[in-house]
């Protein structure tokens, strides 16, 4: 079965500075996907961004991007100019692309606060 | 944003009675899913389904049954309740291929006295 890891259970990062979030995961399958999540105190979950295995090039979008490393399974989000818009708790997932039902695995968060 | 309806948002409930939360879509998205959410332990699967009447247990099932007669409807039900359930209860739903991401309900926090 595939894990997901999210070492920090805790970061925070000055606003306009940069911070970065880890995440590890094993799995023995190569093709597959990966997103990170946003969950606000308002409990909604939202898509942050996210990465396709089969591709070599690191997903961005605006202030968000991921640093992908297939080979050693990692797959960091880099967030830019932090805002305190982006205090929340991240959540790293994994899904299969072998099958199409085959439910997201989480890690168990990090929660990011921004400082002013 | 996707259409997808949780309801109750809020419930107390006590131990030992039965509990019915309910999955709305109207994306007519093939795949739903019930997670649960608690401190230290992300987001867990409880149950999930792969179409009408076709559904699979996830990681933690336990306690936990659901139902899908329809294509817009995933019930979960707590059959007798227990303070070990007090959680946030997500449901999510996502196409099978494409875009393959899920979107979220907004949750539903039940709490068990």
């Amino acid at each position: 079965a595939q894990t997901v890891t999210q070492s920090q259970p805790e970061m925070s990062v000055q606003e306009a500075e940069t911070v970065t979030l880890s995440c590890t995961y094993d799995t023995s399958e190569s093709d597959y996907y990966l997103f990170w999540y946003k969950q606000p105190p308002s409990r909604q979950m939202i898509l942050v961004i996210r990465q396709e295995a089969y591709k070599q090039q690191n997903a961005t979008e605006n202030r968000f991007s991921v640093n992908f490393q297939k080979a050693a399974k990692s797959f960091s989000l880099k967030i830019s100019d932090s805002q305190l818009g982006d205090a929340a708790m991240y959540f790293c997932a994994y899904r299969s692309a072998l099958s199409g039902n085959t439910p997201l695995v989480f890690g168990k968060g990090t929660r990011l606060s921004v400082i002013a | 944003d996707a259409g997808i309806t949780q309801s109750p948002r809020h419930k107390v409930t006590e131990t030992g009675t039965p509990v019915t939360l309910r999955c709305h879509q109207t994306e007519n998205h093939r795949y739903m899913y019930w997670y649960r959410q608690d401190p230290g332990h992300g987001l867990r699967l409880i149950h999930y389904s792969y179409g009408v009447k076709d559904t699979d247990k996830g990681e933690v099932s336990d306690g936990y049954s659901v139902s899908r007669s329809k294509t817009e409807d995933f019930l979960l039900t707590l059959e007798s309740a227990t303070s070990s359930q007090t959680s946030v209860y997500f449901c999510a739903i996502s196409e099978a291929r494409g875009r393959s991401e899920a979107f979220f309900g907004q949750g539903t926090r039940l709490t068990v006295v």
